[in-house]
Formats: structure tokens, sequence, C-alpha cells
């Protein structure tokens, strides 16, 4: 089945830097790759995510970009604020009659002021 | 529009005992999916329910279950519980519009503690 590796465990970064969070996947038939974010006593919030046929994908501080042949993708957060502390997961999703998403064992990221 | 909702989102059981989780999931989702989290597993994967049918199911024992209604709002139970089983329990919805990939959303989740 899928196995999901995320990198590092814990990031901690100076406010303003920049935060890279690495994932590589197994199964080449996954084709979904969502990334969450999960704060103290919240549930997972979906913050951007990127399909097969894409390789890179913007939404303003947050960038994912996909490597199908390497099977690895990574989150990039820009110009990083306190607010993005939180820890981060990546998943993919094949589909085979039906969702199956696998995670990722998560990212803590903390922002220093 | 209302996110997903979880009843109820704190919850003491004894070990031995059983116990029934509730997710609405967002309005016009249909797929809704459960997800066991723990700080030593991570998030794991329970099983998927479509149209009030099981669609796939993680690699959890049998006295995890669930169901799906009409309205598409979901039920998980758990019997004879064990210390275990105490984690986050995360409902997740879809609202599956195409098979290459489908977002989904999570709702706070339930809280279990097992004494």
């Amino acid at each position: 089945g899928e196995n999901v590796e995320q990198h590092p465990s814990t990031l901690s970064v100076q406010e303003g830097d920049s935060a890279v969070i690495k994932c590589t996947y197994s199964d080449s038939a996954s084709n979904y790759f969502p990334w969450y974010k999960q704060e103290l006593g919240k549930g997972p919030q979906l913050i951007i995510d990127i399909r097969s046929n894409v390789g890179e994908k913007k939404d303003q501080r947050i960038a994912v970009t996909l490597n199908k042949t390497a099977k690895h993708f990574s989150l990039h957060i820009t110009e990083t604020q306190p607010e993005d502390s939180a820890v981060y997961f990546c998943a993919a999703s094949t589909w085979n009659y039906g969702q199956n998403f696998v995670f990722g064992p998560g990212t803590r990221l903390s922002v220093l002021p | 529009k209302a996110g997903v909702t979880q009843t109820p989102r704190y919850l003491i059981k004894t070990r031995g005992q059983q116990v029934t989780l509730s997710c609405s999931p967002i309005s016009g989702h249909r797929s809704v999916s459960w997800y066991q989290q723990t700080p030593g597993q991570g998030l794991q994967f329970l099983f998927e329910y479509f149209s009030e049918t099981q669609r796939n199911k993680g690699n959890f024992p049998g006295r995890f279950s669930g169901r799906q209604f009409s309205n598409s709002r979901s039920e998980m139970n758990v019997s004879t519980l064990e210390l275990g089983d105490s984690a986050l329990y995360l409902c997740a919805s879809s609202l599956e519009v195409q098979q290459l990939g489908r977002e989904q959303f999570f709702g706070p989740g339930t809280r279990l503690t097992v004494l």
C-alpha cells in the first residue's frame, strides 16, 4: 500500500523567513496531494493541494511543487508569520472505487517572532 | 456554508463500553470519511462512506464500524473499548465532483478518552 514520509518532523524559523516541508510517496498511482494545517484543538484545515497533472501551484504565500518522477512533493511558505505556527500534514490519495488518503506523520512548524 | 460538525466534542468512557460518534458533512457533500488521530500513529484512515455504502476501509479491527444515512450524516461506533482507542476521531466530507482528486474538509473532531 501507499506510504508517505514527511521531513522534517520539527522546523523552527524566524518570522519573515521561508519554510519548506518535503514529502515522498511510494504508490505511483497516487494522483492527488493535499496539505493540511492543524492548530491546537482543531481539525486539519486544507491549505493547498495539487493534482498529478500539475507541477506547481501557488496561493499567495503558499506554494506546492510536485515531482512525479521522483515521487515527492513539497510545501513552501514564504514570509512566515507567527500565525503560521502549527502542525502541517501532507497526504497522498489514489482513486480506487473511492477515496483513499494516506497522511504523512506531520511537521511541527514554529515561527519565532 | 456551515462546515463539518461532529458531536460530541469530548467523551470519556471506560474499558469494555461502546461509543457512537456523529458527523454531519458540509451540505451537498455525499462522501464521509473517518480518521483516528493519535500522537504515536498519526492520522489513520478508518473508512469512507458514499451514498450510504461503505466504499473503502482501513486496517482497523471489526470493533470499529460505521454507517451513513440518506441525508449523508454518518456515525461511527466502537464496541468493547480498549485503552488504546483513546484518540481524536476526525470526520471529513467531500463533494466528489471528479475522480482526479477531491478536496476533503475536516470537522473539529471528537476527543475520546478511555479509562
